[in-house]
């Protein structure tokens, strides 16, 4: 069964201080890992779409890596408007979404 | 471009009574899919639709939901009766196609139910 988990569960930062999220999984046949980002309020917003192990994709702050098990968001210098719940979604070959439980970031200014 | 539009935004309502949600995706989207989020949870995908036609659903309890998508565009999703458990977040998301090589999907801002 595809599963999904993420760590930390919540993670509290300092402005300006970086760090680091991650999302494990254990799919058959990847065939993309999606990072989105949630708002209290709101639905999730999507970030980015990685396909293959080495593969990097950068925005402002944000930068997600992705190998053969893991994906890492790094987040460099973040600030307060950052703080929101992070979700990694993979879609396996022939399957649907399936997200993990995400990751609450809080960053203190 | 106009994103994913959900009503209402927030409902109340008594155990074992009706609910409906209604969802517009985003234009010329093929692909539309139901999500229940429960609080603290991932979104769990709950039904997709391909046009007007089920591609998914084999985690929607079919005893108490249903959902239909008229003429491939707007979507409703019904829950009858409503259970305590029920209480989470609807999520209504669209996608290009949907079956294509990992499609993005776009998320409306939901529906909150609490079942009381």
């Amino acid at each position: 069964e595809d599963q999904v988990t993420q760590s930390p569960e919540a993670l509290r930062l300092q402005e300006g201080e970086s760090s680091s999220l991650n999302c494990s999984y254990t799919v058959s046949g990847l065939r993309g890992l999606f990072w989105y980002r949630q708002d209290p309020g709101k639905g999730p917003e999507f970030l980015f779409t990685l396909y293959s192990a080495g593969e990097e994709k950068e925005k402002e702050r944000l930068k997600a890596t992705l190998t053969k098990k893991e994906s890492f968001l790094h987040i460099t210098a973040p600030k307060p408007e950052d703080s929101a719940t992070y979700l990694c979604a993979v879609q396996a070959r022939g399957q649907n979404f399936v997200f993990g439980p995400g990751t609450r970031l809080s960053v203190l200014p | 471009e106009a994103g994913v539009a959900q009503s209402p935004r927030y409902k109340i309502i008594e155990k074992r009574q009706s609910v409906a949600f209604w969802c517009n995706p985003i234009s010329g989207h093929a692909t539309l899919y139901w999500y229940q989020q429960i609080l603290g949870q991932g979104p769990k995908l709950l039904i997709q639709f391909q046009n007007n036609g089920v591609v998914d659903d084999s985690q929607l309890p079919k005893d108490r939901f249903s959902a239909e998508r008229l003429k491939g565009v707007d979507s409703t999703l019904k829950i009858q009766p409503a259970k305590l458990e029920d209480s989470a977040v609807y999520l209504c998301a669209s996608s290009l196609e949907g079956w294509g090589w990992q499609e993005t999907q776009y998320f409306g801002p939901g529906t909150r139910l609490l079942v009381l």
